[in-house]
């Protein structure tokens, strides 16, 4: 079965530094990879996809992730936080027929 | 451009109680999937229909129902409703049966008291 962890429920950063939620992966074959983002009372918005393309993926807002098959990774960078960024970070892995399988999430906080 | 709609946007029962939930995708898109958040949770995967079919199921509780109609909208029934019901409940609309991009909708929460 295909899964997902994210290391770190809550990830603090002030504004302007680096931002990194990183996610594993577990998949028998190659995955498809996506990070969402929610804000509060809001649905999940799609930030960027790995579908066996480029390895490095560029998303909105200045996000991008790298695909590394061999730590099995696809982590979400952003090289300065803005206080707009502030909010909760799902990695998601799709299984069959479409199916997403999230992982637990990552709370952001950017402080001023 | 258009994007999924769900209704209602909150909706509060008492304990069995029956519910209906529905889901319009973005035009032109074939696929729809349920998914369930609860409280401090990730999103579970509930079931999916594609071209009117059910073409995938996750852990949805016997007592829910789904089914996607000609228009391609789709309606998830809960019936005998309980306290651990209460979640978010997102629908999210797709192009074709693999597919690997999914739009979501704003969901609609669910409150069972």
């Amino acid at each position: 079965a295909q899964s997902v962890t994210q290391l770190g429920s809550h990830v603090s950063v002030s504004e302007g530094a680096l931002v990194l939620l990183r996610c594993n992966y577990s998949s028998s074959v190659p995955p498809y990879l996506f990070w969402y983002v929610q804000y509060p009372n809001q649905g999940l918005q799609l930030l960027l996809k790995y579908t066996s393309a480029a390895t490095l993926v560029k998303g909105i807002n200045g996000f991008e992730a790298e695909f590394k098959k061999s730590e099995t990774s696809f982590h979400l960078t952003k090289p300065s936080a803005h206080m707009s960024d502030a909010a909760e970070y799902f990695c998601a892995v799709c299984t069959s027929y479409g199916k997403l399988t999230f992982g637990q999430g990552t709370i952001l906080t950017v402080h001023p | 451009a258009a994007g999924v709609i769900q209704s209602p946007r909150h909706l509060i029962k008492e304990k069995r109680e029956t519910a209906t939930l529905k889901c319009y995708p973005i035009p032109r898109h074939d696929t729809v999937y349920w998914y369930q958040q609860g409280p401090g949770q990730d999103p579970q995967f509930l079931i999916s229909f594609y071209e009117k079919m059910q073409s995938d199921k996750g852990s949805i509780p016997d007592r829910f129902s789904a089914q996607q109609f000609s228009d391609y909208h789709s309606e998830l029934n809960m019936s005998s409703l309980e306290l651990g019901d209460s979640a978010l409940y997102f629908c999210a609309s797709a192009l074709g049966d693999q597919a690997y991009e999914q739009y979501f909708g704003p969901g609609t929460r669910l409150t069972v008291t």
